[in-house]
Protein backbone atom coordinates (compact mmCIF):
# COMPACT_ATOMS: atom_id res chain seq x y z
CA UNK A 1 0.00 0.00 0.00
CA UNK A 2 0.78 3.45 -0.59
CA UNK A 3 3.20 4.56 2.81
CA UNK A 4 5.76 7.33 3.62
CA UNK A 5 9.24 6.46 4.94
CA UNK A 6 10.75 9.48 6.86
CA UNK A 7 14.61 10.03 8.49
CA UNK A 8 14.32 9.64 11.96
CA UNK A 9 14.85 12.25 14.01
CA UNK A 10 15.71 14.41 16.33
CA UNK A 11 17.86 16.76 14.16
CA UNK A 12 19.57 19.41 16.57
CA UNK A 13 20.96 22.80 14.60
CA UNK A 14 22.75 25.82 15.02
CA UNK A 15 21.28 28.54 13.76
CA UNK A 16 21.68 29.07 10.20
CA UNK A 17 22.74 25.78 9.55
CA UNK A 18 21.83 23.49 6.16
CA UNK A 19 19.07 21.25 6.63
CA UNK A 20 17.89 18.14 5.06
CA UNK A 21 14.84 15.47 6.14
CA UNK A 22 14.81 13.26 3.83
CA UNK A 23 11.71 11.23 2.59
CA UNK A 24 10.63 8.62 0.79
CA UNK A 25 7.13 6.80 -0.70
CA UNK A 26 6.35 4.24 -1.75
CA UNK A 27 2.42 4.10 -3.51
CA UNK A 28 0.75 2.93 -6.86
CA UNK A 29 -0.43 5.63 -9.12
CA UNK A 30 0.50 8.95 -9.68
CA UNK A 31 1.05 10.95 -5.95
CA UNK A 32 1.00 14.03 -4.96
CA UNK A 33 3.57 15.07 -2.26
CA UNK A 34 3.90 16.99 0.74
CA UNK A 35 5.15 18.63 3.49
CA UNK A 36 3.36 19.51 6.32
CA UNK A 37 4.88 21.21 9.40
CA UNK A 38 3.61 21.11 13.35
CA UNK A 39 4.65 23.82 15.91
CA UNK A 40 4.15 23.00 19.11
CA UNK A 41 0.33 22.91 20.45
CA UNK A 42 -0.43 23.51 16.75
CA UNK A 43 -2.00 21.71 14.05
CA UNK A 44 -0.92 20.61 10.86
CA UNK A 45 0.16 23.45 8.25
CA UNK A 46 1.13 22.99 4.67
CA UNK A 47 4.85 24.29 4.64
CA UNK A 48 4.61 23.16 0.76
CA UNK A 49 3.58 20.53 -2.32
CA UNK A 50 4.28 19.44 -5.58
CA UNK A 51 1.54 17.34 -7.82
CA UNK A 52 3.88 15.78 -10.44
CA UNK A 53 7.54 14.72 -11.16
CA UNK A 54 10.62 17.30 -11.17
CA UNK A 55 8.19 20.00 -9.49
CA UNK A 56 9.97 21.68 -6.50
CA UNK A 57 7.52 22.91 -3.75
CA UNK A 58 8.62 26.38 -2.13
CA UNK A 59 7.69 28.33 1.25
CA UNK A 60 9.42 30.01 3.52
CA UNK A 61 12.25 29.38 2.64
CA UNK A 62 12.25 25.72 2.56
CA UNK A 63 12.03 23.69 -1.06
CA UNK A 64 11.76 20.11 -1.73
CA UNK A 65 11.83 18.13 -5.25
CA UNK A 66 9.70 15.52 -6.71
CA UNK A 67 11.68 13.04 -7.66
CA UNK A 68 10.33 9.51 -9.15
CA UNK A 69 12.98 8.33 -10.40
CA UNK A 70 14.19 7.76 -6.32
CA UNK A 71 10.64 8.19 -5.15
CA UNK A 72 11.57 10.73 -2.92
CA UNK A 73 10.53 14.30 -1.83
CA UNK A 74 13.72 15.52 0.49
CA UNK A 75 13.35 18.99 2.53
CA UNK A 76 15.66 21.43 2.28
CA UNK A 77 16.53 25.27 3.66
CA UNK A 78 19.53 26.78 2.86
CA UNK A 79 19.93 28.41 6.42
CA UNK A 80 17.87 27.40 9.43
CA UNK A 81 16.33 30.22 12.11
CA UNK A 82 15.37 29.07 15.72
CA UNK A 83 11.88 29.66 14.57
CA UNK A 84 12.02 26.92 12.13
CA UNK A 85 11.88 24.22 15.21
CA UNK A 86 8.86 22.46 14.72
CA UNK A 87 7.88 18.74 13.46
CA UNK A 88 7.72 17.86 9.79
CA UNK A 89 5.46 15.67 8.21
CA UNK A 90 5.74 14.27 4.83
CA UNK A 91 2.90 13.24 3.59
CA UNK A 92 1.28 12.01 0.14
CA UNK A 93 -1.96 11.63 -1.12
CA UNK A 94 -2.94 9.87 -5.19
CA UNK A 95 -4.35 11.49 -7.93
CA UNK A 96 -5.29 8.83 -9.53
CA UNK A 97 -9.40 7.73 -10.48
CA UNK A 98 -11.48 6.77 -7.04
CA UNK A 99 -9.02 8.53 -4.99
CA UNK A 100 -10.36 10.62 -2.36
CA UNK A 101 -7.44 13.30 -2.61
CA UNK A 102 -7.51 14.38 0.61
CA UNK A 103 -6.43 11.11 2.24
CA UNK A 104 -2.76 11.67 3.20
CA UNK A 105 -0.50 9.37 4.39
CA UNK A 106 1.73 10.47 6.83
CA UNK A 107 5.54 9.84 7.78
CA UNK A 108 6.71 9.23 10.87
CA UNK A 109 7.22 13.17 11.39
CA UNK A 110 11.03 14.71 12.39
CA UNK A 111 11.78 17.09 15.10
CA UNK A 112 13.83 19.43 14.70
CA UNK A 113 15.23 21.80 17.03
CA UNK A 114 17.52 24.78 16.21
CA UNK A 115 19.46 26.45 18.81
CA UNK A 116 20.78 29.97 18.59
CA UNK B 1 -9.12 34.56 8.70
CA UNK B 2 -11.14 31.98 10.27
CA UNK B 3 -9.39 28.19 11.04
CA UNK B 4 -10.77 24.73 12.05
CA UNK B 5 -11.77 24.49 15.12
CA UNK B 6 -11.74 21.89 17.38
CA UNK B 7 -13.86 21.20 20.73
CA UNK B 8 -12.43 20.38 23.81
CA UNK B 9 -8.86 21.14 23.21
CA UNK B 10 -8.25 18.48 26.04
CA UNK B 11 -10.43 15.00 27.46
CA UNK B 12 -9.54 12.86 30.04
CA UNK B 13 -12.04 9.46 30.08
CA UNK B 14 -11.75 6.19 31.83
CA UNK B 15 -12.07 3.06 30.17
CA UNK B 16 -15.38 1.83 28.49
CA UNK B 17 -16.65 5.62 28.88
CA UNK B 18 -17.74 7.28 25.95
CA UNK B 19 -16.40 10.86 24.18
CA UNK B 20 -17.62 12.75 21.78
CA UNK B 21 -15.13 15.22 19.68
CA UNK B 22 -16.31 18.10 17.75
CA UNK B 23 -14.93 20.42 14.89
CA UNK B 24 -16.38 23.22 13.14
CA UNK B 25 -14.36 23.96 9.35
CA UNK B 26 -13.51 26.56 7.84
CA UNK B 27 -16.54 28.39 6.99
CA UNK B 28 -17.55 27.48 2.72
CA UNK B 29 -15.36 24.09 2.94
CA UNK B 30 -17.77 21.00 2.17
CA UNK B 31 -15.07 18.32 3.14
CA UNK B 32 -14.10 17.08 6.87
CA UNK B 33 -11.46 14.51 7.74
CA UNK B 34 -10.52 13.06 11.09
CA UNK B 35 -7.22 11.87 11.93
CA UNK B 36 -5.68 9.82 14.67
CA UNK B 37 -2.26 10.22 16.35
CA UNK B 38 -1.11 8.41 18.93
CA UNK B 39 1.61 9.15 20.94
CA UNK B 40 5.15 9.24 19.11
CA UNK B 41 3.07 8.32 15.79
CA UNK B 42 2.33 9.62 12.42
CA UNK B 43 -1.27 10.80 11.73
CA UNK B 44 -3.39 8.18 10.58
CA UNK B 45 -6.36 8.80 8.44
CA UNK B 46 -9.89 7.53 10.52
CA UNK B 47 -12.77 8.91 8.22
CA UNK B 48 -13.87 12.13 6.13
CA UNK B 49 -17.42 13.57 4.96
CA UNK B 50 -18.16 15.44 1.77
CA UNK B 51 -21.04 17.26 1.61
CA UNK B 52 -22.74 15.84 4.54
CA UNK B 53 -22.18 12.02 2.86
CA UNK B 54 -18.95 9.73 4.25
CA UNK B 55 -16.71 9.97 1.24
CA UNK B 56 -14.07 7.39 2.73
CA UNK B 57 -12.98 5.42 5.31
CA UNK B 58 -9.40 4.60 6.96
CA UNK B 59 -8.46 2.34 10.26
CA UNK B 60 -11.62 3.29 11.99
CA UNK B 61 -12.49 1.40 14.83
CA UNK B 62 -16.15 -0.10 14.65
CA UNK B 63 -16.30 1.79 18.23
CA UNK B 64 -16.18 4.67 16.97
CA UNK B 65 -18.78 6.63 14.70
CA UNK B 66 -19.10 9.97 13.45
CA UNK B 67 -21.33 12.38 10.87
CA UNK B 68 -21.18 15.53 9.31
CA UNK B 69 -24.27 18.11 9.94
CA UNK B 70 -26.52 20.00 7.67
CA UNK B 71 -23.80 23.25 8.84
CA UNK B 72 -21.01 21.30 7.75
CA UNK B 73 -19.64 20.61 11.06
CA UNK B 74 -18.61 17.28 12.30
CA UNK B 75 -18.69 14.90 15.08
CA UNK B 76 -16.28 11.66 16.32
CA UNK B 77 -18.35 9.68 18.51
CA UNK B 78 -15.82 7.17 20.48
CA UNK B 79 -17.77 4.48 22.63
CA UNK B 80 -16.07 2.07 25.03
CA UNK B 81 -12.79 3.37 25.30
CA UNK B 82 -9.72 1.49 25.60
CA UNK B 83 -6.58 2.84 26.32
CA UNK B 84 -4.54 3.05 23.57
CA UNK B 85 -7.58 5.81 22.20
CA UNK B 86 -5.45 8.05 23.60
CA UNK B 87 -4.76 10.29 21.16
CA UNK B 88 -4.40 13.70 19.65
CA UNK B 89 -7.45 13.47 17.45
CA UNK B 90 -7.07 16.10 14.16
CA UNK B 91 -9.89 17.13 12.21
CA UNK B 92 -9.10 19.04 8.64
CA UNK B 93 -11.68 20.72 6.10
CA UNK B 94 -10.72 21.61 2.53
CA UNK B 95 -13.06 22.47 -0.66
CA UNK B 96 -14.18 19.89 -3.00
CA UNK B 97 -12.82 16.56 -1.41
CA UNK B 98 -9.63 18.04 -1.08
CA UNK B 99 -8.75 19.66 -4.70
CA UNK B 100 -7.87 22.24 -2.35
CA UNK B 101 -4.98 22.13 0.51
CA UNK B 102 -6.11 20.83 3.72
CA UNK B 103 -6.72 22.74 6.89
CA UNK B 104 -5.96 21.16 10.45
CA UNK B 105 -7.73 22.26 13.57
CA UNK B 106 -5.55 22.20 16.78
CA UNK B 107 -6.78 18.64 18.03
CA UNK B 108 -8.40 17.05 20.80
CA UNK B 109 -5.75 15.59 23.38
CA UNK B 110 -8.04 12.73 24.80
CA UNK B 111 -6.91 11.08 27.79
CA UNK B 112 -7.90 7.25 28.26
CA UNK B 113 -7.09 6.55 31.99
Amino acid sequence: GDSVTQMEGPVTLSEEAFLTINCTYTATGYPSLFWYVQYPGEGLQLLLKATKADDKGSNKGFEATYRKETTSFHLEKGSVQVSDSAVYFCALTRLDRGSTLGRLYFGRGTQLTVWP
Amino acid sequence: AAGVIQSPRHLIKEKRETATLKCYPIPRHDTVYWYQQGPGQDPQFLISFYEKMQSDKGSIPDRFSAQQFSDYHSELNMSSLELGDSALYFCASSLDRGNSPLHFGNGTRLTVT
